[in-house]
């Protein structure tokens, strides 16, 4: 499969704790974004890189969490000190920028995390 | 700021029925327009595309979109139905111009569809 993986797909963790997510983009993209959805709404975009510059941080991204595209390949997402607002479905998307063009996204099947 | 509206939530009909959903943009630039897909248990999976060039944009699994400049619209049609196209429906918008400084979408919150047999 030479799609968008995340890893885990699910994290169930108790507030306060600590949680990273992985996410691998198609190997050719050079665009990875990070978005969060909860239920009932689209998905708010949190932050994006091209390829290890972190371009774009949204408002919703708040000193708790933090991003990373080390190497320009694969990201991980930080969340500390996990809160009960932070449960939602974490997910990942790639693209391919060329110049001044941007091509479509495509998505990740997503780390649901719940926070008890 | 920009946003993106979808009229409805939650929309029921019967195989062999035609769809329509609607969505609404406010931007006052140039756009690139999507709608994605999410079936039960399923990633978000791009059905169609806009960037320029005929309105009228056909995408997979018989659907199609029409983009209106004039009413800031970018509605998704099929004319039949299935009952595997129950699944939720995104828009998403995404401004186009000369830096593309601005990569992220902005989605709608989503219309679920539900086709019963």
């Amino acid at each position: 499969d030479t799609g968008v993986s995340q890893n885990p797909r699910h994290k169930i963790t108790k507030r306060g704790q600590n949680v990273t997510f992985r996410c691998d983009p198609i190997s050719e993209h050079n665009r990875l974004y990070w978005y969060r959805q909860t239920l009932g709404q689209g998905p708010e975009f949190l932050t994006y890189f091209q390829n290890e510059a972190q371009l774009e941080k949204s408002r919703l991204l708040s000193d708790r969490f933090s991003a990373e595209r080390p190497k320009g390949s694969f990201s991980t997402l930080e969340i500390q000190r996990t809160e009960q607002g932070d449960s939602a479905m974490y997910l990942c998307a790639s693209s391919l920028s060329q110049g001044l063009v941007s091509h479509e996204q495509f998505f990740g099947p997503g780390t649901r995390l719940t926070v008890l | 700021a920009q946003s993106v509206s979808q009229h409805n939530h939650h929309v029921i009909l019967s195989e062999a029925a035609s769809l329509e959903l609607g969505c609404n943009y406010s931007y006052g630039g140039t756009v690139n327009l999507f709608w994605y897909v999410q079936y039960p248990g399923q990633h978000l999976q791009l059905l169609l595309k806009y960037f320029s060039g005929d309105p009228l944009v056909k995408g997979i699994k018989g659907f199609e979109a029409e983009f209106i400049k004039s009413k800031f619209s970018f509605n998704l049609r099929k004319p039949s139905v299935q009952w595997s196209d129950t699944a939720e429906y995104f828009c998403a918008v995404r401004p186009s111009g000369t830096t593309d400084s601005w990569g992220k979408f902005q989605f709608g919150a989503g219309t679920q569809v539900v086709v019963t047999p």
